[in-house]
């Protein structure tokens, strides 16, 4: 079955720097890779997927990037503010099957 | 209106006990989950729910069975609770399985004594 790794479990930037978030999977047959914030105390809610056929998406100052021959994808960040402190999963699945989440990266933003 | 809703949001109780998580989504969805958060945030699925079709993780234990009345509602109950069972249980839905987004409950926090 598919396996999603995660690095790096925890995170701490500056206010205005940028964050990275990787992800890593073992079934070439994934091809969908959703990203999920989850606020302390919150439920996980979506920000941001991306589907095999594309490369990179971009939402705002979030933007998703896959690499499909080394299978791996990444979230980026950019001019992180305090409010975007949380917990992210990646995740990943086949498209007939429930996703498969990563452990999680703890993401703090210093002001 | 909630998506998708779980009741109750605290439940406390003694090891040996039988308790019931209650979900319900209002989005049409066909498929439906039950994940156990730990207290070191992994989110670990339980069971999906597709079109009356149970896919369980062969790794829970079958003191948790999920009760699923219609297509709307997904409900977890548990036997003979262990301190192990203590975690955050969020029940989740998609329009489908697989490639579409999970829309999340508020979470149930089950603390075991």
């Amino acid at each position: 079955g598919e396996n999603v790794e995660q690095h790096p479990s925890t995170l701490s930037v500056q206010e205005g720097d940028s964050a990275v978030i990787k992800c890593t999977y073992s079934d070439s047959a994934s091809n969908y890779f959703p990203w999920y914030k989850q606020e302390l105390g919150k439920r996980p809610q979506l920000i941001i997927d991306i589907r095999s056929n594309v490369g990179e998406k971009k939402d705002q100052r979030i933007a998703v990037t896959l690499n499909k021959t080394a299978k791996h994808f990444s979230l980026h960040i950019t001019e992180t503010q305090p409010e975007d402190s949380a917990v992210y999963f990646c995740a990943a699945n086949t498209g007939n099957t429930p996703l498969v989440f990563g452990k999680g990266t703890r993401l703090s933003v210093i002001a | 209106d909630t998506a998708v809703s779980q009741t109750p949001k605290y439940l406390v109780t003694q090891m040996g006990n039988d308790k019931s998580i209650k979900c319900e989504q209002n989005l049409g969805h066909d498929t439906m989950y039950w994940y156990k958060q730990d207290s070191k945030k992994f989110l670990k699925i339980m069971f999906s729910y597709n079109n009356k079709e149970l896919i369980i993780n062969e790794t829970v234990p079958n003191r948790f069975s999920p009760k699923s009345p219609d297509k709307a509602h997904l409900n977890l109950h548990i036997n003979s609770l262990e301190l192990g069972d203590s975690a955050v249980y969020f029940c989740a839905s998609s329009p489908s399985l697989g490639r579409a987004e999970q829309f999340f409950g508020p979470g149930t926090r089950l603390t075991v004594l």
